[in-house]
């Protein structure tokens, strides 16, 4: 079963705490994005990575951090510098770069 | 700046009809277009894509429409079931993609 999977589903965090959402893919793609999508708003991009050990900052970098150590592996720590982290964050694969991007379940982070 | 939007944010639709689903961009250079679905608490669908060589495309139940000269993407969902209710979105993509804010489809059974 190929596809693209997010967990945990659901992640709470506390004041002053990093937490790490988890992005896998099995579809060979060299690229993987993550989102935040907040509610009535258009997707928001974070992170893109084009390459394995390579990424660049989105429109909203800002409080977050990713790693690409694995081709299928992109995960993205929210840190606490990320003052309003509640939202449903998107992750996404694509061949190459430009072409048609595959989404994940999403992780919906709520903060205690 | 270059944007995506949607004509409609909410549709309402009686099952059984056709629903057409708008979405206006303004970079004349995107040459990659795809529309997507998103049912509630869950990650967007890849339903359809197009790209610019081409005026249209057809899959199952859906066919998008593109009009260059307008700049204008659609989204046609023919005979629209009780499981077609989500938001719809378009994107497009040139040297990045940019994602429209959505199109919510309610269909009436």
């Amino acid at each position: 079963d190929g596809g693209i999977t997010q967990s945990p589903k659901y992640l709470f965090r506390k004041e002053g705490q990093n937490v790490t959402l988890s992005c896998e893919q099995n579809l060979n793609h060299d690229a993987m994005y993550w989102y935040r999508q907040d509610p009535g708003q258009g997707l928001r991009l974070i992170y893109y990575s084009q390459i394995v050990n390579d990424f660049q900052k989105g429109d909203i970098a800002e409080g977050y951090s990713v790693s690409r150590e694995k081709k299928e592996s992109f995960p993205l720590t929210v840190t606490s510098a990320q003052k309003n982290p509640t939202a449903f964050y998107l992750c996404a694969s694509s061949m190459t770069s430009g072409g048609a991007q595959y989404f994940g379940p999403g992780t919906r982070l709520l903060v205690l | 700046g270059e944007n995506v939007g949607l004509h409609l944010p909410t549709l309402s639709v009686q099952e059984g009809d056709n629903s057409i689903i708008n979405c206006a961009y303004s970079n004349s250079a995107s040459d990659y277009f795809i529309w997507y679905k998103q049912e509630s608490g869950k990650g967007p669908q890849f339903i359809i894509d197009i790209r610019s060589n081409m005026d249209k495309r057809q899959g199952q139940r859906v066919t998008v429409l593109l009009n260059k000269t307008v700049k204008h993407l659609s989204l046609q969902i023919a005979a629209t079931q009780p499981g077609d209710s989500a938001v719809y979105f378009c994107a497009e993509t040139y040297d990045k993609v940019i994602f429209g804010p959505g199109t919510s489809l309610s269909v009436i059974p």
